[in-house]
């Protein structure tokens, strides 16, 4: 069956602007998660969904936001860029989100912010 | 809070050499611990994961890793490593919040 699929795989934004990045997880998954990796901070976690809850979230400005639809697809926000937000963001799902649940992750957006 | 620590940042090795990589978690309770391996421009992959029972898991590709309480351990080996191995590997522990927490990631160089 499919992977998550990630959308769009590349994009380059300007200071101030603001970004949506979407995510479709496999299907049967109801729980999505997304982290932001940087060469300097590694992987963090941004933030979990289930069920359109959020049941989690990193430590990120709140600049930073995420949402969950009926059918388990998320998408992520980020408002006025900086180009600390450069970063490659991946999206994870998995059946229930507990740790017992295998996560599976997608290949990324990469976001590159000028 | 959980945490992880691979200390090694970089590991070269030769093809059909032996490959071990240290991964040390920080958490109260059992773990759920995980490898994973990204290659680059890639999403990670889920390697192997340990939740309890048998203390040596194995994984695909070939990997196997240790799970060993007494010093909060958790590393990866591979008898004989394949050019393709060359990778980045992330550990990570999970502890039923949802999330996981990733060590630093230890870049592994194949050479010929």
């Amino acid at each position: 069956k499919a992977g998550v699929t990630q959308t769009p795989r590349y994009l380059i934004k300007t200071r101030g602007q603001q970004v949506t990045l979407s995510c479709s997880p496999i299907s049967g998954h109801r729980s999505v998660s997304w982290y932001q990796q940087t060469p300097g901070q590694g992987l963090q976690f941004l933030f979990e969904y289930f069920s359109e809850t959020q049941r989690n979230k990193g430590n990120f400005p709140g600049r930073f936001s995420g949402r969950q639809f009926s059918n388990s697809r998320s998408e992520m926000n980020v408002s006025t860029l900086e180009l600390g937000d450069s970063a490659l963001y991946l999206c994870a799902s998995s059946f229930g989100g507990q740790s017992e649940n295998t996560i599976y992750f997608g290949e990324g957006s990469w976001l590159t912010v000028v | 809070a959980q945490s992880v620590t691979q200390p090694d940042i970089h590991i070269t090795v030769s093809e059909g050499a032996s490959l071990e990589l240290r991964c040390n978690y920080s958490y109260g309770a059992t773990p759920y611990l995980f490898w994973y391996v990204q290659s680059p421009g890639q999403g990670l992959q889920l390697l192997l994961k340990y939740f309890s029972g048998d203390t040596l898991v194995q994984g695909i590709k070939g990997f196997e890793a240790e799970f060993k309480r007494s010093q909060s351990s958790f590393n990866l080996r591979k008898p004989s490593v394949h050019w393709s191995d060359a990778a980045e590997y992330f550990c990570a522990v999970g502890a039923n919040d949802y999330k996981l927490s990733f060590g630093a990631g230890t870049t592994v160089t194949v050479r010929a």
